[in-house]
């Protein structure tokens, strides 16, 4: 079976760091990826992960631990326009992503 | 560039009426393209895998004769809801891989309400 868990809700202050984690059990991984995903919106890319390890880009960083199932999405010097659901996605054999339910952070000024 | 379009972005239709929704690969050659659907609050789900020139392969629970998916060309996939019912309103999302990696282009995705 497959599974992914991750918060529902998160909110975080203007300017300060949030660490959004998901766990994963899945048969099958090619890596994992986090993707932004505003109201009524397709989702947009954030980050790969396929190796263990951090990965940087700008304000947003990325996690993976395959060992131990878990990945977290680091968020740096928060902004109201982050505000947004945030999805997890296990790759799997044959190109299938599979989602979490998506974690909602909310902004605060 | 890998820019995936999606047509009608919003479509209303009556009980009963089918529709068609088209993702288009603008700028690349799509192998692969796959469908989502998305109920409100809800992470997006995998309908259907679509691949050029061979019949999609659909996820368990989705019926492949209400939800038909062609993939005539390497750049256009079509899914059409046949006899839709209010329950199939929903966000439908599609995208797309090239001949080269994994990394799915998704489309701005089509909301469909049925009355």
């Amino acid at each position: 079976g497959q599974n992914i868990d991750q918060p529902t809700e998160m909110t975080a202050t203007e300017g300060a760091i949030v660490q959004i984690n998901c766990t994963y059990q899945t048969s099958g991984f090619n890596g994992l990826f986090w993707y932004q995903q505003h109201a009524g919106e397709a989702p947009t890319f954030l980050s790969y992960n396929v190796l263990d390890g951090l990965e940087e880009k700008g304000r947003f960083s990325s996690f993976l631990s395959r060992s131990k199932g878990y990945s977290y999405l680091l968020l740096k010097e928060l902004q109201m326009k982050d505000s947004a659901s945030y999805l997890c996605a296990v790759l799997r054999y044959g190109n299938k992503l599979v989602f979490g339910a998506g974690t909602i952070l909310r902004v605060k000024s | 560039g890998a820019v995936v379009s999606q047509h009608p972005s919003w479509v209303i239709c009556k009980s009963g009426t089918s529709v068609k929704i088209e993702c288009r690969s603008l700028d690349f050659q799509a192998t692969t393209m796959f469908w989502y659907r998305q109920f409100p609050k809800q992470s997006l789900m995998l309908m259907a895998t679509s691949n050029e020139g061979s019949k999609a392969t659909y996820e368990q629970g989705v019926e492949k004769d209400k939800f038909l998916i062609n993939h005539a060309s390497l750049t256009l996939s079509t899914l059409t809801v046949t006899s839709a019912h209010p329950e199939d309103s929903s966000f439908y999302i599609c995208s797309a891989i090239g001949r080269v990696g994994y990394e799915q282009y998704f489309g701005p995705g089509t909301r469909l309400t049925v009355t």
